[in-house]
């Protein structure tokens, strides 16, 4: 059975970098079927999707934090991880890494279907 | 403020049915797939609906999933004190913003 699990520090400085990893076990993120994903839900408030990756190494992420934002894959640790620069208290959070399906529109373009397997989420905090 | 608009509490009796709206456009909702996803407190959400209407194995035919022009609905008939949760909605928007997003959630109170 496929599972996800976060990685890494619950506290972090303002201004440094956000660093998570996310294993994935029982099964490979090899898989052409499959993105995988990265979303936060800040404290009492809901779901902000940040971005995706392929185990290709195609990604796309949310605009609102594209420029901040790094996510990479290493098949060989059947890993990806995510990076977040320059963080504020606003992006203290819940950080869930799930995967998901992917589907292609009329133009050809692929677009986030649904995240079916999520991991238990890693809480970190922005604070000095 | 969320892209998609979803009521901020609903309720209903044990053995009920109950029904949560999600409002969107047509650069999301409108031209684009929704799923639903059921989330306690202190847990990971969990995929409920995708495609509008399909069912993840393991979910029973008691939730269902609609849509119609630019919203889409949740609705979960014979209601448990189990259900009670915070339900979000999420579908993919094609603006010049593009990308996943979500509604602000709805919190179930079975009464």
């Amino acid at each position: 059975q496929l599972q996800l699990q976060e990685s890494g520090p619950g506290l972090v400085k303002p201004s440094e970098t956000l660093s998570l990893t996310c294993t994935v076990s029982g099964g490979s993120i090899s898989s052409s079927s499959y993105y995988w994903g990265w979303i936060r839900q800040p404290p009492g408030k809901g779901l902000e999707w940040i971005g995706s990756i392929y185990y290709s190494g195609t990604t796309y992420y949310n605009p609102s934090l594209k420029s901040r934002v790094t996510i990479s894959v290493d098949t060989s640790k059947n890993q990806f991880s995510l990076k977040l620069s320059s963080v504020t208290a606003a992006d203290t959070a819940v950080y869930y890494c799930p995967r998901h399906t992917y589907y292609y529109d009329s133009s050809g373009y692929s677009r986030i279907d649904a995240f079916d397997i999520w991991g238990q989420g890693t809480m970190v905090t922005v604070s000095s | 403020q969320s892209v998609l608009t979803q009521p901020p509490s609903v309720s209903a009796a044990p053995g009920q049915k109950v029904t949560i709206s999600c409002s969107g456009s047509s650069s999301n909702i409108g031209n684009n797939y929704v799923s639903w996803y059921q989330q306690f407190p202190g847990t990971a959400p969990k995929l409920l609906i995708y495609e509008n209407n399909k069912r993840p194995s393991g979910i029973p035919d008691r939730f269902s999933g609609s849509k119609s022009g630019t919203s889409a609905t949740l609705g979960i008939t014979g209601l448990q004190p189990g259900d009670e949760a915070d339900y979000y909605c999420g579908t993919w928007d094609s603006s010049l913003s593009a990308g996943k997003v979500f509604g602000g959630g709805t919190k179930l109170t079975v009464l």
